[in-house]
């Protein structure tokens, strides 16, 4: 069956703490894994879409990586403003398939 | 240009009653896709509608069942309602479907069942 796993839950960082959060899946026929970002009462937000392993994607503080079994969000430096739910989705045969999220905490 | 809009905002509903979500997607936009999201189960995907057909279904009881008109615009309906049908329903629109480029999603209506 298909899943996806985020570790951690949750996670508290200082301000310029770097970390990753982890995405790991067991689909059969990736065809593309998404990454998106979620504030409190809002709908997820889209950052990043990898297709084959080995891509990476960047935006300002934020890096992800695939490989054949999991993907990585590599935040750099972060900022309070970078607090909120990060969750990944894969995309397999016909629907999209999310995990639970990583909920990040940012302290100045 | 306008995101994706759904309404209502909030509802509250008994067990036994029904209700109708609304979502209009971004203009241009031929795919709606609807999603419930609860705090033990994560987002779950529900169904996917492209122009006016239902592309994808997620594995949720009948009782879920949506449609979507010639302008795009989506709802959802859930049937009688049970109290573990109390979620954040969050629509998404793109202009290739689910899967195949980012969603933009709205902000979500939140059901509680009483």
């Amino acid at each position: 069956e298909d899943q996806v796993t985020q570790s951690p839950e949750a996670l508290r960082l200082q301000e310029g703490e770097s970390s990753s959060l982890n995405c790991s899946y067991t689909v059969s026929g990736l065809r593309g894994l998404f990454w998106y970002r979620q504030d409190p009462g809002k709908g997820p937000e889209f950052l990043f879409t990898l297709y084959s392993a080995g891509e990476e994607k960047e935006k300002e503080r934020l890096k992800a990586t695939l490989t054949k079994k999991e993907s990585f969000l590599h935040i750099t430096a972060p900022k309070p403003e970078d607090s909120a739910t990060y969750l990944c989705a894969v995309q397999a045969s016909n629907d999209m398939r999310f995990g639970a999220g990583t909920r990040l905490t940012v302290k100045p | 240009k306008a995101g994706v809009t759904q309404t209502p905002r909030y509802l509250i509903k008994t067990r036994g009653q029904q209700v109708t979500l609304s979502c209009s997607p971004i203009s241009g936009h031929r795919s709606v896709s609807w999603y419930q999201q609860t705090p033990g189960q994560g987002l779950q995907f529900l169904f996917e509608y492209f122009s006016e057909t239902q592309r994808n279904k997620g594995n949720f009881p009948g009782r879920f069942s949506g449609r979507q008109f010639s302008n795009s615009r989506s709802e959802m309906n859930v049937s009688t309602l049970e109290l573990g049908d109390s979620a954040l329903y969050l629509c998404a629109s793109s202009s290739q479907g689910v899967g195949n480029e980012k969603l933009f999603f709205g902000s979500g209506t939140q059901l509680s069942v009483l």
